[in-house]
């Protein structure tokens, strides 16, 4: 069964830190997304890549994030200057996006939680 | 602008009983629908999804949904609730056309022994 892996699993940062946290997409997916979870909190929206650009964001996705897809397999998420309210866990997601059963299923990895001190 | 309603944070079943998550969505034309599940410390799961044919879909783990359009709705079920089956549940709902996924906020769901 295809796979996102994402690495880190854990990272301790100090505040004003930058952190990358990188993803893995399944190889024959068009889509990727990064959501954040704040403990007990619901699933948030951050961003969706497409065509190597930024398809959509949210307003928490503020100028201290940018993604990137350095080399056609990675998809990055990085934080500029951390805060402690950035401490959450991370997800990254891809979809197929094409035509026909899955296509629109997003799969997940198992997350990259982020502590902020 | 499509939202999702879960209705419940927190829901309580005894193993053996029937587990019963409710998921309304807004929306002006009928989105796709899932049914994700986080396990601890874990990602999340796909559980079903209904894109289109039949309203009643069946996922992993014996979890089925049925897609209500009158009643924009999407609610799981689970016939007999085991305690493997404690979890946190998301619905979410994504439209036909566009890239977006919303999620809802989610139902822990406890399975008392």
């Amino acid at each position: 069964e295809p796979e996102v892996t994402q690495t880190p699993s854990h990272q301790v940062t100090q505040m004003g830190q930058e952190v990358i946290l990188r993803c893995v997409p399944i190889s024959n997916h068009l889509y990727f997304y990064w959501y954040r979870q704040i403990l007990g909190q619901k699933v948030e929206f951050l961003v969706s890549f497409y065509n190597n650009e930024i398809s959509e964001k949210s307003e928490i996705f503020d100028d201290q994030f940018s993604v990137e897809r350095p080399d056609g397999s990675n998809f990055t998420l990085k934080i500029r200057s951390t805060k402690l309210e950035d401490s959450a866990m991370y997800f990254c997601a891809s979809r197929r996006g094409l035509a026909g059963s899955g296509a629109n299923v997003l799969t997940f990895g198992a997350g990259s939680r982020l502590t902020v001190l | 602008a499509q939202s999702v309603t879960q209705l419940g944070s927190h829901v309580s079943v005894s193993e053996g009983a029937l587990v019963l998550l409710r998921c309304n969505y807004s929306s002006s034309v009928p989105p796709y629908l899932f049914w994700y599940v986080q396990y601890p410390n874990q990602g999340l799961q796909l559980l079903l999804k209904y894109t289109t044919g039949a309203t009643l879909v069946k996922g992993i783990n014996g979890f089925e949904a049925e897609f209500k359009k009158s009643e924009t709705s999407f609610h799981l079920t689970k016939p007999s609730a085991h305690m493997s089956d404690a979890a946190e549940y998301f619905c979410a709902v994504s439209p036909t056309t566009g890239n977006q996924f919303y999620f809802g906020t989610g139902t822990s769901l406890t399975v008392i022994p």
